[in-house]
């Protein structure tokens, strides 16, 4: 099993610009969130999803989209770029979001808007 | 105020030494996790408790509900227990994670 994959590692982008971070898991979870973690901050949650068709918002859901079309996939899709976007995001999934869920965390996606 | 606080913010040792990481939180929780941040970036779970006492190998969490606390402990450190150690607590039965900011630990041979 490879887990909770994330593309891209690293992307820098210019103000304004668009972009998706992919998240992938293949562990037959229902549960997928977004979280992004600033420096000195803890992760913060964008969005989260309970299954394929149902997302909702998290924290700080301004200035991402999502969809889950799929059990495997939760893309974020970041519109228009803004600064305060850079940030590490991460994806995780779980096979419940019950007392005994365990949340498993992909690599990071490092993203830089100049 | 945080509603998830961990203490202290960094934590220097040396290799050997016992170490100890606070969590203490606000908000009625069904659950508290402690998580690894590797020097890479990759996040791992270490624990998940609800009451009493886990241990790992060298790692021992505990929670104290009444008094809204949970402690890890490190017997025995090691310059690869070096990351960053992240408290978390689930607000009611089905409410989301929300974190600690981390706690900072590096381990001199």
């Amino acid at each position: 099993n490879a887990g909770v994959t994330q593309t891209p590692k690293f992307r820098i982008l210019k103000i304004g610009q668009s972009m998706t971070l992919q998240c992938t898991q293949d562990m037959n979870h229902n549960y997928m969130y977004w979280y992004r973690q600033d420096p000195g901050m803890g992760l913060k949650l964008i969005y989260y999803s309970v299954g394929a068709g149902i997302t909702d918002k998290g924290e700080v859901p301004n200035g991402y989209n999502v969809s889950r079309s799929t059990t495997e996939d939760f893309p974020l899709r970041l519109e228009l770029a803004a600064p305060s976007q850079t940030s590490v995001y991460f994806c995780a999934s779980s096979r419940t979001s019950g007392i005994a869920d365990t949340q498993y965390f992909g690599p990071g996606t490092r993203l830089t808007v100049l | 105020k945080n509603e998830v606080e961990q203490s202290p913010q960094n934590l220097t040792a040396q290799e050997g030494e016992f170490i100890t990481i606070n969590c203490s939180y606000s908000v009625g929780i069904s659950a508290l996790h402690w998580l690894q941040q590797h020097p890479g970036g990759g996040i791992v779970s270490l624990f998940m408790l609800s009451s009493g006492k886990k241990k790992h190998g060298r790692l021992i969490a505990t929670i104290n509900i009444q008094e809204k606390h949970s402690s890890l402990h490190i017997t025995a450190s090691h310059p690869r227990d070096s990351a960053v150690y992240i408290c978390a607590v689930r607000a009611g039965s089905q409410g989301n994670l929300i974190f600690g900011k981390g706690t900072k630990l590096s381990v001199k041979p």
